[in-house]
């Protein structure tokens, strides 16, 4: 597509509940990141991919998140059991992963708003 | 540890004045710099990037920046503003391993009076 789509653009759900967010990136582009934005914050780094692995996850918060790229294109961000510290806005960025060549620049996502009521 | 700092949370200006937005980063090597705007429901648009040479660079919607490494900065500068310019600046670092993982500022919202 033209640029990275997120879906959905909004979601409420409540203590206790499973929430899955979607990432559609650009075509072509090998690298998928997910970053969380929280109010007044500036974005905070989650996971990345490479194609259909997670090269670095290190951001994940902890093991209630998850994310899987299972074709090396659209990307699912899972958390499980969400709490209420857990609204934010999910970012969705994508590349074309140039190692070497000059900064690897990362094209953003409308983002998810996620409220956990 | 590797760091961007954004001092001013919230900055106010006239339409037709002109901006400086301050980021400092702290990184053991020079790292790839960025700056983003966010406009409200909008995703985060890269307005310039610095990887290398000259240490003036200049980027979209006549914003430029200057990489000053003895003061571990990279301002964002535009000679007159527009009431369009109105929203989020974020500054960002990535590592030399260029992997994308970037470390962002807080940010500074940008007001701007008629």
């Amino acid at each position: 597509g033209a640029g990275v789509s997120q879906t959905p653009s909004n979601k409420v759900t409540e203590k206790g509940k499973y929430v899955e967010l979607r990432c559609d990136p650009i075509s072509g582009h090998t690298a998928l990141y997910w970053y969380r934005q929280s109010l007044g914050q500036g974005p905070e780094f989650l996971i990345y991919f490479q194609g259909t692995g997670a090269a670095d996850d290190s951001g994940l918060p902890n093991d209630r998140f998850f994310a899987v790229r299972p074709e090396g294109s659209v990307s699912t961000l899972k958390i499980q059991r969400t709490e209420r510290g857990d609204s934010a806005v999910y970012l969705c960025a994508s590349s074309l992963m140039s190692l070497g060549s000059g900064a690897n620049v990362l094209t953003f996502g409308a983002g998810s708003r996620l409220t956990v009521l | 540890a590797q760091s961007v700092t954004q001092p001013d949370i919230h900055i106010t200006v006239s339409e037709g004045a002109s901006l400086e937005l301050r980021c400092n980063y702290s990184y053991g090597a020079t790292p790839y710099l960025f700056w983003y705007v966010q406009s409200p429901g909008q995703g985060l648009q890269l307005l310039l990037k610095y990887f290398s040479g000259d240490t003036l660079v200049q980027g979209i919607k006549g914003f430029e920046a200057e990489f000053k490494r003895s003061q571990s900065s990279f301002n964002l500068r535009k000679p007159s503003v527009h009431w369009s310019d109105a929203a989020e600046y974020f500054c960002a670092g990535g590592g030399s391993s260029n992997t994308g993982k970037l470390i962002f500022g807080q940010g500074t919202t940008l007001q701007v009076k008629p």
